[in-house]
């Protein structure tokens, strides 16, 4: 099936440091939406973007849909140790009306 | 907030055993999902339910897997003879209208390991 792709896997930061993770899919997408999932926990719910373009920030956190709706991404300003987890992107790929798929994660990993 | 609960939390089985995943969706919810994550990797699709059937199914739903939704608030996740491939993170999830409009809510998971 469709798979949607985030790089990078890993990212180690400085608390203090800007992140930025990335999600691209070959297809276009109708919608993306963004999960936190933190160590030893279960996805939460963070975002959803519809619109070619559409740029929406909560506090720390900026998130971009790509003007192609192919690719996807989540900038969080100044990394606080609260931001550590895996962040995943999750679209609907195969046109299918009740699922998402969830793509590959970014886990980070915030140094104090 | 309202909450989709599961149980339980962990659960150890032999392989060839049947078992029963349970979740409460949250209440109001029409559209229900099992998802599963083995250790480290990514969240993946099972199934998804509205209606009292199963709208979605991947290629991992074969036939040892079924849903359940036995009275007005359970729903069911049963495994009938369990492999070790199993072991897993069970999530269940519930979202009010189509998930790929408004995102789910997920359970805080059953930790499935078989051995």
């Amino acid at each position: 099936g469709q798979q949607v792709m985030q790089i990078p896997q890993y990212q180690h930061v400085q608390e203090g440091e800007d992140f930025t993770t990335y999600c691209n899919s070959s297809t276009t997408l109708s919608n993306i939406q963004w999960y936190k999932q933190r160590p030893g926990g279960h996805p939460v719910f963070l975002i959803q973007l519809v619109k070619s373009g559409e740029v929406k920030k909560q506090k720390r956190l900026t998130f971009q849909f790509g003007e192609a709706k192919k690719n996807s991404s989540l900038h969080i300003t100044a990394t606080q140790t609260t931001d550590v987890g895996t962040y995943f992107c999750a679209a609907d790929t195969a046109g299918g009306y009740q699922k998402v798929t969830f793509g590959t994660g970014t886990k980070l990993q915030v140094i104090p | 907030e309202p909450e989709v609960t599961q149980t339980p939390s962990h659960q150890v089985t032999q392989m060839g055993q049947e078992v029963i995943l349970r979740c409460v969706p949250i209440s109001n919810h029409l559209y229900f999902y099992w998802y599963r994550q083995i250790l480290g990797q990514k969240v993946e699709f099972l199934v998804s339910f509205y209606n009292n059937e199963i709208s979605e199914k991947s290629e991992i739903f074969d036939d040892q897997f079924s849903v359940e939704r036995p009275d007005g608030s359970n729903f069911t996740l049963k495994i009938r003879s369990t492999k070790l491939e199993d072991s897993a993170m069970y999530f269940c999830a519930s979202s009010e209208f189509n998930a790929n409009l408004y995102g789910y809510t997920f359970g805080s998971g059953t930790r499935l390991t078989v051995v």
